[in-house]
């Protein structure tokens, strides 16, 4: 079983819907969690951190269940730029960063 | 604003030849490492180093050597490369608190994309 797994989609989704990935762990020690987005051929940038049950950020949210060791992030109001795909990260100790495969949005006009 | 910068942006190599990526940043983050990132793979940990003189593997080290001699450059040598090797290479940075919570983001290159034919 992979440490960090997420479905790779794609999710399509029409303008100004709602979508939500969730992304699972699986080493219950994993302490602090991140989404970044990865636009096609480029290098992924951070869009939310995730230290506690959860952050909010405009139209998106991300929450953190450690009971049942997943994080969601939730994009509200989709936007055209919103295509992209998403990375879940977590992170164990200082070195032990593991990424998920990524989750493909794309958003429909 | 440089953060992370990464040469070449491109490469192609032929079976056997040597090369080294080049990874530098201007943010003093104590913590380096290098990615590559295949279809459905995902990004996977190559190498990577908490401070100068330090580095230690990753994932998937075999055929790659790195050195940290300063704390802005990490550079990612492939010894002699095969095709298994073609990827897009990430380096990326970032830095610990000394406080709660601990684990800062990770700023990431622009990346290099390798052909080895």
């Amino acid at each position: 079983r992979k440490e960090v797994e997420q479905d790779p989609g794609p999710f399509n989704v029409p303008e100004g819907a709602t979508v939500a990935f969730n992304c699972t762990y699986s080493n219950s020690a994993s302490q602090s969690f991140f989404w970044y987005r990865q636009d096609c051929r480029k290098e992924p940038k951070l869009l939310m951190s995730v230290y506690s049950s959860g952050n909010e950020d405009g139209r998106f949210t991300a929450q953190l269940n450690r009971a049942s060791q997943y994080i969601s992030l939730l994009i509200r109001d989709s936007k055209l730029s919103d295509s992209a795909t998403y990375l879940c990260v977590a992170v164990r100790g200082y070195q032990k960063v593991t990424f998920g495969i990524g989750t493909k949005l794309q958003v429909i006009p | 604003n440089a953060g992370v910068t990464q040469t070449p942006k491109f490469q192609v190599l032929k079976t056997g030849q040597s090369m080294t990526l080049q990874c530098a940043q201007d943010m003093n983050h104590e913590y380096m490492s290098w990615y590559r990132q295949d279809p459905g793979m995902g990004l996977r940990l190559i190498h990577y180093s908490v401070g100068a003189g330090i580095t230690d593997q990753g994932e998937v080290p075999n055929g790659y050597n790195v050195s940290r001699s300063t704390t802005e450059d990490f550079p990612l040598r492939l010894l002699s490369a095969a095709p298994s090797q073609t990827s897009v290479y990430f380096c990326a940075s970032r830095q610990r608190r000394r406080e709660p919570p601990f684990d800062t983001e990770a700023f990431f290159g622009q990346g290099t994309r390798l052909t080895v034919v």
